[in-house]
């Protein structure tokens, strides 16, 4: 079983164009995360929930808003896509807050 | 300056060989020490995690942490083409951040037959 999962695993799409990338973790962990990671493989953290509420949320575009329909879901939509928003982004989750369990990452390419 | 600093390499050596990889920080408020290996197409996964200053041995995995001088290293022995990925460093904040890590750049490891 998959502890931490998201779809697509690829996305190529055109500049302005609103799309979602889905995660999901079936660990029980209460915080889950996004992280936006750039062609340097620079790992930057977006956003995180803990227990559905918004946590962190670090200086990111209005376009991205994250959504979380209960504990196990963490999904990001981003809206009027730019050519800069192509990265992979990974989600990841953690009981405690430290030891975080990242996902396979989605690669978004903006055409 | 950025909080975690890491040379990003790339660094390519021959199987059997000793790897160390370093990251320096400037945030005095961290306080716990993590290494995360990221494969190529893949999501990062932990490889140690380690909170005092000293050494941390796991088989052939060593983290060392030297708090006055704010310098982590991870040190791999015998090295193996499969270690062949991206070494990440990574820091909690603490307190009540929920885990916001901050990594490192990491740095591109080789490791050829």
């Amino acid at each position: 079983d998959t502890a931490v999962s998201q779809t697509p695993k690829y996305l190529v799409t055109q500049m302005g164009n609103d799309k979602s990338i889905k995660c999901e973790q079936n660990l029980g962990h209460d915080t889950m995360y996004w992280y936006k990671q750039d062609s340097k493989k620079f790992l930057k953290i977006m956003f995180s929930y803990n227990n559905k509420e918004l946590i962190i949320n670090e200086t990111v575009p209005n376009r991205f808003s994250p959504k979380s329909p209960d504990k196990a879901h963490l999904n990001l939509h981003i809206n009027s896509l730019e050519l800069g928003d192509s990265a992979v982004y990974f989600c990841a989750s953690s009981p405690s807050g430290d030891t975080q369990y990242f996902g396979p990452g989605t690669r978004l390419t903006v055409l | 300056q950025k909080e975690v600093e890491q040379d990003p390499g790339p660094l390519s050596v021959p199987e059997g060989a000793i790897v160390s990889l370093n990251c320096t920080y400037s945030n005095s408020a961290f306080q716990y020490f993590m290494w995360y290996r990221q494969y190529s197409r893949k999501g990062p996964e932990l490889l140690m995690y380690t909170y005092s200053s000293g050494n941390k041995e796991d088989g052939r995995f060593t983290a060392q942490v030297d708090k006055s001088s704010k310098y982590i290293s991870l040190f791999i022995r015998d090295s193996q083409p499969s270690d062949s990925a991206t070494y990440l460093c990574a820091m909690p904040a603490g307190g009540t951040s929920y885990g916001k890590l901050t990594f490192g750049q990491g740095t591109i490891l080789t490791v050829h037959p």
